[in-house]
């Protein structure tokens, strides 16, 4: 059981270039998420997906994009990057429960990107 | 909304001493609350939430917390800290029904022998 993985763990892009980050997890979640941590801030929420086809935006959506075709994998794209998104991503999951507001959300290792 | 103050943003304590790491939170509606701990180079893990019932919460490794609804508080207590508790540590909250959480913004604790 391998929990949520991401790929890559590390990558610099050079401003303008694009990426895509994977996160994939193996324990039949419904929703996902992927936030960025920046010193001081906490982690804040880009997009999320409460399942399959289905997804929305966080606090800071703003260039970036994400794509849930599959249940088991949420992935971002950054079409042009630039420097303010350098950060550590972080993509995360839970089980919803009918209660909601309760969940665990189950965190991925991290996704350290440098736009120069 | 909801918003999540960690008024500290690191605490050096020496190993074997208690800590305690403060967290504050305001919102309009009732809400659900959580402490999760971040080890260097790793993701996040969750340590405690509170729920209902019972205000003060126990967590794994010794940690626990207790929920003051009159103060809108939910701090973070160890009552004797090892070097492996050297970690950042994040509070945040969730409304009831929702299913966003907001961070605060961390709390970096260094144990020293």
């Amino acid at each position: 059981n391998a929990g949520v993985t991401q790929t890559p763990k590390f990558r610099v892009l050079k401003t303008g270039q694009s990426m895509t980050l994977l996160c994939a997890q193996d324990m039949n979640h419904e929703y996902m998420y992927w936030y960025r941590q920046d010193p001081g801030m906490g982690l804040r929420l880009i997009h999320y997906s409460v399942g399959e086809g289905t997804t929305a935006k966080g606090e800071v959506p703003d260039g970036y994009n994400v794509s849930r075709l599959k249940k088991q994998n949420f992935l971002l794209g950054l079409e042009s990057a630039a420097p303010s998104q350098t950060s550590v991503y972080f993509c995360a999951s839970s089980y919803h429960q009918t209660s909601g507001g309760t969940d665990t959300q189950y965190f991925g290792p991290g996704t350290r990107l440098t736009v120069l | 909304a909801q918003s999540v103050t960690q008024l500290d943003s690191q605490v050096p304590v020496f190993e074997e001493a208690p800590v305690e790491l403060r967290c504050n939170y305001s919102s309009s509606v009732s809400v659900y609350l959580f402490w999760y701990v971040q080890y260097p180079n790793q993701g996040l893990q969750l340590l405690l939430k509170y729920l209902s019932g019972s205000t003060l919460v126990k967590g794994i490794n010794g940690f626990e917390a207790e929920f003051n609804k009159s103060q809108t508080s939910f701090h973070l207590r160890k009552p004797s800290v090892h070097i492996s508790d050297t970690a950042e540590y994040f509070c945040a909250v969730n409304r009831a029904a929702g299913n966003k959480l907001t961070f605060g913004g961390g709390t970096r604790v260094l144990v020293k022998p």
